[in-house]
């Protein structure tokens, strides 16, 4: 079982609706990454998350530390938010690395 | 701009073929790593380096060396490519590992190995 798990793996939309995607963690971390990775592109680093909640233009993140849970919101999606979201944990402990989460692909159509 | 440049963005490769993947940052950031990232999986860690002359496997680290002598430079090394390899590889770099100011990554070298 993957330390990591994201739902959905696969999600379309229409422009304008709001969209949740879900991150569930079995690890105890000291942060948690949202990550947008465009088709063909690189990867953006879109929010660190130890706690509460993080707001940026239309997208928002929230963490529950205590359920090991993350969503990222997107308010009024629009066809440039169709990307790869991936979510990455920093697991507690001095050597720890990141651990990624096989991403959800977005689609958001007209 | 300021950032991680990757280079090459494509490569194809023979089995056997050796070659070298460079990663560059200007932002004085000490942790480096690169990933592969395979369908279906998620991005999986080679090697990192928490600062110039220290590095360190990850979770996959067969096959690939590196070296960090600048602060500024960590290529990844291919000794003798296999298809396995095939991959897109990642570059990240961060103030420390468990820096606030998150990741920043750059652009991707998609490797193919026939």
């Amino acid at each position: 079982k993957n330390e990591v798990e994201q739902s959905p793996q696969n999600l379309t939309a229409q422009e304008g609706e709001f969209i949740t995607i879900n991150c569930s963690y079995s690890v105890g971390i000291s942060a948690l990454h949202w990550l947008q990775q465009h088709p063909g592109g690189g990867i953006v680093s879109l929010f660190m998350l130890s706690s509460g909640k993080k707001k940026h233009g239309r997208l928002i993140a929230t963490i529950n530390i205590q359920e090991k849970h993350s969503s990222l919101h997107i308010t009024a999606s629009h066809p440039r938010d169709s990307a790869v979201y991936i979510c990455a944990v920093l697991p507690t402990g001095t050597a720890s690395k990141l651990t990624f989460g096989t991403g959800t692909r977005l689609q958001v159509t007209l | 701009n300021a950032g991680v440049t990757q280079t090459p963005k494509f490569q194809v490769l023979k089995t056997g073929q050796s070659m070298t993947l460079q990663c560059a940052q200007d932002m004085n950031h000490e942790y480096m790593s690169w990933y592969r990232q395979d369908p279906g999986m998620g991005l999986r860690l080679i090697h990192y380096s928490v600062g110039a002359g220290i590095t360190d496997q990850g979770e996959v680290p067969n096959g690939y060396n590196v070296s960090r002598s600048t602060t500024e430079d960590f290529p990844l090394r291919l000794l003798s490519a296999a298809p396995s390899q095939t991959s897109v590889y990642f570059c990240a770099s961060s103030y420390t590992r468990k820096s606030n100011y998150g990741y920043t990554f750059g652009s991707g070298t998609r490797l193919t190995v026939v």
